[in-house]
């Protein structure tokens, strides 16, 4: 079972870049890795996904170094409604493990 | 596309009563997923399909808890009978291994928010 490992939780001010940074240990060599976001009251949204180096897309960047041991998720200039929690997955691709585990997520605080 | 949609949004009853949530995926979509979301617990896989049979339901409770989905467009999880332990938000989602690279690549519903009383 893939499990990985990220901050509880983590503060900011608008405007700044945040990074949130994963720990992939168990990852398999077909899996790839997922960023969701989840506001309150609402089922979590897909953001990112990669298999290795860097994937950019309109939200965000996703670095995932040679190893492939962790990822970083790296939000630009944020703003109040980036509070969220952030969950980060391993697996989902054919040959790998198929049943996703999010964990407890990490609290993203964005402060004025 | 109108993405997954669920209901209902919200349900009420008392313990001991069937409850019965239901899911229509993306069209196109070949895996299904429900989820339950409590504070203790998290977000939890319950059960998840392919090509609308169950592959793996171990996240499944117990034998109070079962999901079916006949075609490929709609899915139930079913409660009978429920309990107040049972509350929680249960979110159904959907994706395609066809389409992209990952599974994981889901697509949530909005969630039904179950008390049970």
């Amino acid at each position: 079972l893939a499990k990985t490992t990220q901050p509880i939780s983590m503060d900011s001010y608008e405007g700044q870049e945040v990074n949130i940074t994963c720990s992939h240990n168990n990852i398999a060599t077909n899996d790839y890795i997922t960023w969701y976001q989840q506001f309150p009251s609402q089922g979590p949204r897909f953001i990112i996904q990669g298999y290795k180096t860097k994937v950019t897309n309109e939200v965000a960047s996703l670095f995932i170094p040679a190893d492939r041991k962790s990822s970083t998720l790296s939000l630009p200039r944020v703003s109040l409604s980036d509070t969220a929690v952030y969950y980060c997955l391993n697996g989902g691709a054919s040959g790998g493990s198929y049943i996703p585990t999010f964990g407890r997520g990490t609290s993203l605080i964005v402060h004025p | 596309d109108a993405g997954v949609i669920q209901s209902p949004r919200h349900e009420v009853t008392e313990m001991g009563q069937e409850v019965t949530l239901r899911c229509k995926p993306i069209s196109g979509h070949d895996y299904l997923f429900w989820y339950r979301q409590t504070m203790m617990r998290g977000l939890e896989l319950l059960i998840y399909f392919n090509n609308n049979v169950p592959i793996d339901d171990s996240g499944m409770p117990e034998d109070r808890f079962s999901a079916k989905m006949p075609n490929a467009s709609f899915s139930t999880l079913k409660i009978q009978p429920s309990e107040p332990r049972d509350s929680a938000v249960y979110f159904c989602a959907s994706s395609s291994l066809a389409i992209r690279a990952s599974s994981y690549e889901q697509y949530f519903g909005p969630g039904t928010r179950l008390t049970v009383t």
